[in-house]
């Protein structure tokens, strides 16, 4: 499954199949960047970071691409499984600065 | 070594009252960030602190609320008079160096304003 910028927000995806979340960001300056996950009633997860040198980064079943270019940013998420479902951020920054700026989010649900 | 606490995490306050937010940074981080998320929105930072001192309050709005992390005990974000549209979820991060990548979040405070 595959959402598509922040006009999104929600990808169903069956388990065992490949998840990939996209994320546009908006500030030219960002260059560092970050996953987060969100279950139902905890806060932000880190999940995998990625600086603007690299443009591409993995993780334990994930991997972050990221695009300059086109400012675009994606979270692939392997074989996902049930423990998957959660609302899942991209996050910018200035690399050094404490400030993170969110993107809206999109919700993932496995099927079983 | 326990993470980031909030608390309460529920908070259910009538329009015109004060609500309290307590964050408890995890052991050995001095800064604090709190971050308020309205429903089916991101995150967006609000304040940034450290002991006794506010470094940074541009998100956040000028009436109303105010943050101190004193120099003993947990960082407070106080909301005065409340209203409808300060329900929402706010969450508190901290770190152990003022950068971005290093925050950790607590499980937030959920404010119901009725």
């Amino acid at each position: 499954g595959e959402s598509v910028g922040l006009h999104l927000p929600t990808l169903s995806v069956q388990e065992g199949d490949n998840s990939i979340i996209n994320c546009a960001y908006s500030n030219s300056a960002s260059d560092y960047f970050i996953w987060y996950k969100q279950e139902s009633g905890k806060g932000p997860q880190f999940i995998i970071d990625i600086r603007s040198n690299m443009d591409k980064r993995q993780g334990q079943r994930v991997t972050v691409l990221l695009n300059k270019t086109v400012k675009h940013l994606s979270l692939q998420i392997a074989a996902t499984q049930p423990g998957d479902s959660a609302v899942y951020f991209c996050a910018e920054n200035i690399y050094n600065d404490y400030k993170l700026s969110f993107g809206a989010g999109t919700t993932v649900t496995v099927r079983a | 070594n326990a993470g980031v606490m909030q608390n309460p995490r529920h908070l259910v306050r009538r329009r015109g009252q004060e609500a309290r937010l307590r964050c408890s940074p995890m052991k050995g981080h001095s800064h604090v960030y709190w971050y308020r998320q309205l429903p089916e929105e991101g995150l967006k930072f609000m304040v940034y602190l450290q002991k006794e001192n506010i470094i940074d309050e541009s998100g956040m709005p000028k009436e109303r609320f105010s943050a101190e992390f004193p120099k003993e005990g947990p960082s407070i974000l106080r909301i005065q008079q409340v209203v409808r549209g300060d329900s929402a979820a706010y969450f508190c991060a901290s770190s152990y160096l003022d950068r971005g990548g290093e925050q950790y979040f607590g499980p937030g405070t959920r404010l119901t304003v009725t």
